[in-house]
């Protein structure tokens, strides 16, 4: 079973409105970080925004935010007033402590292309 | 003050070379990671160092060495290269190797003909 399922392989979205991403995760470890990368056309990988398995409140940064429903295993990015610059693949991915095994590895979901339309 | 540099950024060779892909950090972090993007886009970990110790070897063919001189540099040595090698790779960092988040290099656009 995939651990990490991203289930848009593409959205658009009007410039100024918001979006939702989907990710939906699979874990039985109690501890475990989700985290967002946007990649733009360039290439590189943006760390946007990171919700630990312990944390009370969604995490927001800025325009992102994580819509983090844990009993449903869902982590969901929210970009509020999209702009142009925001068109690129956005990954979910996922750390399990593992019992400190896991030794820090990320497992990235298929990814999503983000298109804002002007 | 690139926090995490790799060269090149693109690497174009033959089939049966061997390369050398150099990462640097200047984050003072203690763990680094190469990672590998397919054509399709997926990321998969290739291996973590923490404090010049690997951690992960994910499975890896063994033509594929990291070397970590310094906790600041984690350099990727692939030998006999074969066309499914082509990919990009990232190398990342973090301050330890449980917790923190990833910071990704560029990336290196490697392409074997």
């Amino acid at each position: 079973a995939q651990k990490i399922t991203q289930t848009q392989p593409g959205m658009f979205v009007q410039e100024k409105e918001a979006v939702t991403l989907d990710c939906t995760y699979d874990t039985s470890d109690p501890s475990y970080g989700l985290f967002w990368y946007k990649q733009p056309s360039s290439g590189e990988m943006i760390f946007l925004i990171y919700q630990g398995s312990y944390d009370q409140q969604n995490a927001t940064e800025g325009r992102y935010s994580l819509n983090f429903q844990k009993a449903r295993k869902s982590a969901n990015l929210v970009i509020s007033a999209s702009q142009l610059g925001d068109s690129a693949m956005y990954f979910c991915a996922m750390r399990e402590n593992a019992g400190g095994t896991s030794y820090g590895k990320l497992t990235f979901g298929q990814g999503t292309i983000l298109t804002v339309h002007p | 003050d690139t926090a995490v540099s790799q060269t090149p950024k693109y690497l174009v060779t033959q089939m049966g070379n061997d390369k050398s892909i150099k990462c640097e950090q200047n984050l003072g972090h203690d763990t680094m990671y190469w990672y590998k993007q397919d054509s399709k886009k997926f990321l998969k970990i290739m291996f973590s160092y923490n404090n010049k110790e690997l951690i992960i070897n994910e499975t890896v063919p063994n033509r594929f060495s990291p070397k970590s001189p310094d906790k600041a540099h984690l350099n990727l040595h692939i030998n006999s290269l074969e066309l499914g090698d082509s990919a990009v790779y990232f190398c990342a960092s973090s301050w330890t190797i449980s917790t923190d988040t990833q910071y990704f290099g560029p990336g290196t656009r490697l392409t074997v003909l």
